[in-house]
């Protein structure tokens, strides 16, 4: 039973454009999140975000933003993209910040 | 990663039988969460875990928190548990994801 949807679920451009994702939950969570999941399946935490607070990794270059119209949306932008950032996106919802997550199927993309 | 280290990193099984996977932690974890990425890339979540142990069917799965560990026992593997099976401890206010252990199960 899928309740946290993503599109697209795959996109290729080129180095330098940019692009943005959707992520929509229909689980009534708090909190949303995203995560970059590398071509060794390493998952790494992006961004978490409720309606009162904007969490960060740091490590997340400033390209990357997240862009929210309410708590059931979590958008991804990606302002100029880079090869490095080909990849698999993975968004994800809880009831409340460490509560179980739900995923997404994920969005692949792919940088020439 | 280093602070979720998952064993083994890979696994083949014959079908019918049965295995366990192991999650140890560098951080005072506080609950644990099991996902099953299947072939498609679907992230599953499988448990959730405050310490004790949990069951869902061919499947249990322990927190110890004191000893720093998880396990994630599976009875009677089946061809549809083949995928990569990630751990992720939350420490406050951050979740951290192991480095996965991939299961294939063989007929």
């Amino acid at each position: 039973e899928t309740a946290v949807f993503q599109t697209p679920n795959y996109h290729v451009t080129q180095v330098g454009n940019e692009v943005s994702f959707n992520c929509k939950q229909t689980l009534g969570h708090d909190t949303m999140y995203w995560y970059k999941q590398d071509s060794k399946k390493l998952l790494k935490i992006m961004f978490s975000y409720n309606n009162k607070q904007l969490i960060v990794n740091e490590t997340v270059p400033r390209r990357f933003s997240p862009q929210s119209s309410d708590k059931a949306h979590l958008n991804l932008r990606i302002k100029s993209v880079e090869p490095e950032d080909s990849a698999v996106y993975l968004c994800a919802s809880s009831l409340f910040s460490a509560e179980t997550l739900y995923f997404g199927s994920g969005t692949r993309l792919t940088v020439l | 990663g280093d602070k979720v280290k998952q064993s083994p990193s890979a696994l083949s099984l014959q079908e019918g039988t049965n295995s366990a996977l192991r999650c140890n932690f560098s951080i005072a974890a506080t609950t644990v969460q099991w996902f099953l990425q299947n072939p498609r890339g679907s992230l599953i979540n499988l448990f959730y875990l405050v310490p004790g142990t949990k069951e869902n069917g061919r499947l249990k799965s322990t927190f110890n928190s004191k000893e720093s560990y998880s396990t994630l026992h599976i009875r009677d593997a089946q061809l549809e548990d083949s995928g990569t099976y990630f751990c992720a401890a939350e420490a406050p206010g951050k979740l951290t994801f192991g480095d996965g252990t991939v299961l294939t199960v063989k007929p």
